[in-house]
C-alpha cells in the first residue's frame, strides 16, 4: 500500500494564476480532507470529500477554492486566482472510516509570487 | 471560541529520560483525542487515539492519559532516544467521533540530545 499520495510537491504560482493540488488517497479509503498549515497557525480543516460528495466544506473559503473526489481518479483541491495569502501546505488525509487515524499525505508546498 | 494548547516552548531532554507534553482544551466536550508526530517538510503520522471514556493508552513506549474534568492529555515517551526529535501535535474531534472536525493545536517541538 503506498499511502496516501499528493503531488506536487512544490508548486509556484504567480499571483492570478490557478493552483490544482491533488491527492489519492489509501487503497480502500473513502474518506478524503484536506487541510491547510501556515507556521504559525497549524493545521486547519478545509473540507471533507467522499466519493462524489462533499460532505463539508465549512473550513474552506466560498470563493476561489473548490474541491472534488470523482469515482475514478484522485481528489483534486483547486484554487483559482491565487493570491500571496494562499502560500501554504495543503495536506490531504484519508481514512477508511469516519472515527478513525486519518493517514496523512506529505503534502504540497504552494508558493504564490 | 474553542481553543487548543500546548507546550509552546520546545522541550529538551536527555536520551533515556520521560519526555511529557501537555494539552489542555477548552469549550469542548470532544469524543475522542488523536497524538500526531510531524517530522519537519512531512505530513502528520497517527500515533494514538484515546476516546472520552478512556483514562490511559499505551502503544510501546508511548503512554497517553485523558482527563476530561481538567480537559487535559499528557503524552508520554518513556526511554527516549534521538529519533523522537520531533513535532507533536495534539488534536480534538469537535463534531462527536468525527475526523472532519478536527481541532489541531500548534504543536511541540521535542528534541532527544544523545
Amino acid at each position: 500500500n503506498a499511502g496516501v499520495m499528493q503531488n506536487p510537491r512544490h508548486l509556484v504560482r504567480r499571483r492570478g494564476q490557478e493552483a490544482r493540488l491533488r491527492c489519492s488517497p489509501m487503497k480502500g479509503h473513502s474518506h478524503v480532507y484536506w487541510y491547510r498549515q501556515l507556521p504559525e497557525e497549524g493545521l486547519k480543516f478545509m473540507v471533507y470529500l467522499q466519493k462524489e460528495n462533499i460532505i463539508d466544506e465549512s473550513g474552506m473559503p466560498k470563493e476561489r477554492f473548490s474541491a472534488e473526489f470523482p469515482k475514478e481518479g484522485p481528489s483534486i483541491l483547486r484554487i483559482q486566482q491565487v493570491v500571496r495569502g494562499d502560500s501554504a501546505a495543503y495536506f490531504c488525509a484519508s481514512s477508511p472510516t469516519d472515527g478513525t487515524e486519518a493517514f496523512f499525505g506529505q503534502g504540497t508546498r504552494l508558493t504564490v509570487v | 471560541s474553542q481553543k487548543i494548547e500546548q507546550n509552546s516552548e520546545a522541550l529538551n531532554i536527555q536520551e533515556g529520560k520521560t519526555a511529557t507534553l501537555t494539552c489542555n482544551y477548552t469549550n469542548y466536550s470532544p469524543a475522542y483525542l488523536q497524538w500526531y508526530r510531524q517530522d519537519p517538510g512531512r505530513g502528520p503520522v497517527f500515533l494514538l487515539l484515546i476516546r472520552e471514556n478512556e483514562k490511559e493508552k499505551r502503544k510501546e513506549r508511548l503512554k497517553v492519559t485523558f482527563d476530561t474534568t481538567l480537559k487535559q492529555s499528557l503524552f508520554h515517551i518513556t526511554a527516549s532516544q534521538p529519533a523522537d526529535s520531533a513535532t507533536y501535535l495534539c488534536a480534538l474531534d469537535a463534531s462527536g467521533g468525527n475526523n472532519r472536525k478536527l481541532i489541531w493545536g500548534l504543536g511541540t517541538s521535542l528534541a532527544v540530545n544523545p
